[in-house]
């Protein structure tokens, strides 16, 4: 069975701290996806990242980066110098090889305060 | 280019009426997907529908709930005799092929009084 657990379910920070969103999903497939969503207040998911499990290698978007390893089945998603903007409910996602079901997990509320 | 719309944005109805609800996927996108956020079950799939193959319906909760795509484009969610249960945000998503990144649109708030 493919599970995603966010263990963390309300963070609060200050604007311009640094934080760290964990994820940790299980599957027993070999070829599977990650996914980051952002969930802001107006309701609407926002596509974040998507990262297949051959590609182990942490990506940086500005603000944005993600550290995937596969050793500790973690996908960790960290904000840089956090912004109020950057308030919203973040989901973890994955999906096994090339079927259609997104596996979300239960999503940690970020608010940022100024 | 235009992202995914679904209509209504919100909807409230009695219990025991029947409700359709649309969904307007990615122009060129072969893959459409229905999720539920309820506060007590968060993110759950429904059912995707993938070209002109059998749509995978195994995440529909009750044979009340139901769903087609016509001509591979628009898609509708259609809920029988709803339920206070029903009561949730219905997301659709769609991808240029099944696997890929899912795009979602603005939901659907439904309300079952």
């Amino acid at each position: 069975a493919q599970k995603v657990t966010q263990a963390q379910t309300e963070i609060s920070v200050v604007e311009k701290e640094d934080v760290t969103l964990d994820c940790v999903y299980e599957t027993r497939d070999t070829t599977y996806y990650l996914f980051w969503y952002k969930q802001p207040p107006s309701g609407e998911l926002v596509f974040l990242i998507r990262r297949n499990s051959f590609d182990e290698q942490n990506e940086i978007s500005g603000r944005y980066s993600w550290n995937f390893q596969k050793s500790t089945s973690s996908f960790n998603f960290t904000i840089t110098a956090s912004q109020v903007v950057d308030s919203a409910v973040y989901f973890c996602a994955l999906i096994k090889g090339n079927t259609g079901k997104l596996i979300f997990g239960q999503g940690t509320t970020l608010q940022v305060k100024p | 280019g235009a992202g995914v719309s679904q209509s209504p944005s919100n909807k409230v109805t009695e219990k025991g009426k029947d409700v359709e609800l649309r969904c307007d996927p990615i122009s060129g996108h072969t893959a459409l997907y229905w999720y539920r956020q309820s506060l007590g079950q968060g993110l759950e799939f429904l059912i995707y529908f993938q070209g002109n193959s059998a749509p995978d319906k195994s995440g529909l909760p009750s044979d009340r709930f139901s769903a087609e795509r016509t001509g591979g484009s628009v898609s509708t969610l259609t809920i029988q005799r709803t339920q206070q249960e029903d009561s949730a945000v219905y997301l659709c998503a769609s991808s240029l092929g099944l696997g890929g990144t899912q795009y979602f649109g603005p939901g659907t708030r439904l309300l079952v009084l």
